[in-house]
């Protein structure tokens, strides 16, 4: 069964220093990635996907995403955060197609002044 | 484009009574669609997942007589919770695919429900 691990529950980071969370999945075959963001009373928001290709994945909001085969993972990264970045940020796999997606218990980001 | 919306936000329905949610896909064609639960302050788990004229497929330890699931038509998907008890009180989001790019699921903004 396909999984994922996201070992942050909650990071404070500093208004413009450097962002990464952290994911781990674990599928048998090749894996759908994908990063969301959830702001409080708002839909999830697509950050970015991998599928295919170039590993390292650019998004929107200046966010990006390196697959990595060999350790199973998917970090987010963010060179300068910013206060409207804290939300609940959330790593998901699948085997694309019509397979819905696993998704990780979730990063709470806070965003100190 | 690809905007998915819900309906209601948000309910409070009394225990034992049924509520119908709808997720509709306003400017695509949704082949097929998704329903997940989020707890409260917890990740999102996959209820089901329902094609456009078929029968839906429950992921394993949902109760299908409990979660009713139809998707009459390309742009409409319902969730019914029926005889609900205050452990269905949850945030229930719905998500849409289309036939085009299966590869992405595009996010209702989620209905709050409350079984008092």
């Amino acid at each position: 069964a396909q999984s994922v691990t996201q070992p942050d529950i909650h990071i404070t980071v500093s208004e413009g220093a450097s962002l990464e969370l952290r994911c781990n999945y674990s599928y048998g075959a090749t894996p759908y990635l994908f990063w969301y963001v959830q702001s409080p009373g708002q839909g999830l928001q697509l950050l970015l996907k991998y599928f295919s290709g170039d590993t390292l994945v650019q998004g929107i909001k200046g966010f990006e995403a390196e697959f990595k085969r060999s350790q199973s993972s998917f970090n987010l990264r963010k060179p300068s955060v910013h206060w409207s970045d804290a939300a609940e940020y959330f790593c998901a796999v699948s085997g694309g197609g019509a397979d819905g997606l696993t998704f990780g218990k979730g990063t709470h980001l806070i965003i100190q002044p | 484009g690809a905007v998915v919306s819900q309906h209601p936000s948000w309910v409070i329905c009394k225990s034992g009574t049924s509520v119908k949610i709808e997720c509709r896909s306003l400017d695509f064609q949704a082949t097929t669609m998704f329903w997940y639960r989020q707890f409260p302050k917890q990740s999102l788990m996959l209820m089901a997942t329902s094609n456009e004229g078929s029968k839906a497929t429950y992921e394993q330890g949902v109760e299908k007589d409990k979660f009713l699931i139809n998707h009459a038509s390309l742009t409409l998907s319902t969730l019914t919770v029926t005889s609900a008890h205050p452990e269905d009180s949850s945030f229930y989001i719905c998500s849409a695919a289309s036939g085009r790019a299966l590869d992405e699921q595009y996010f209702g903004p989620g209905t709050r429900l409350t079984v008092t």
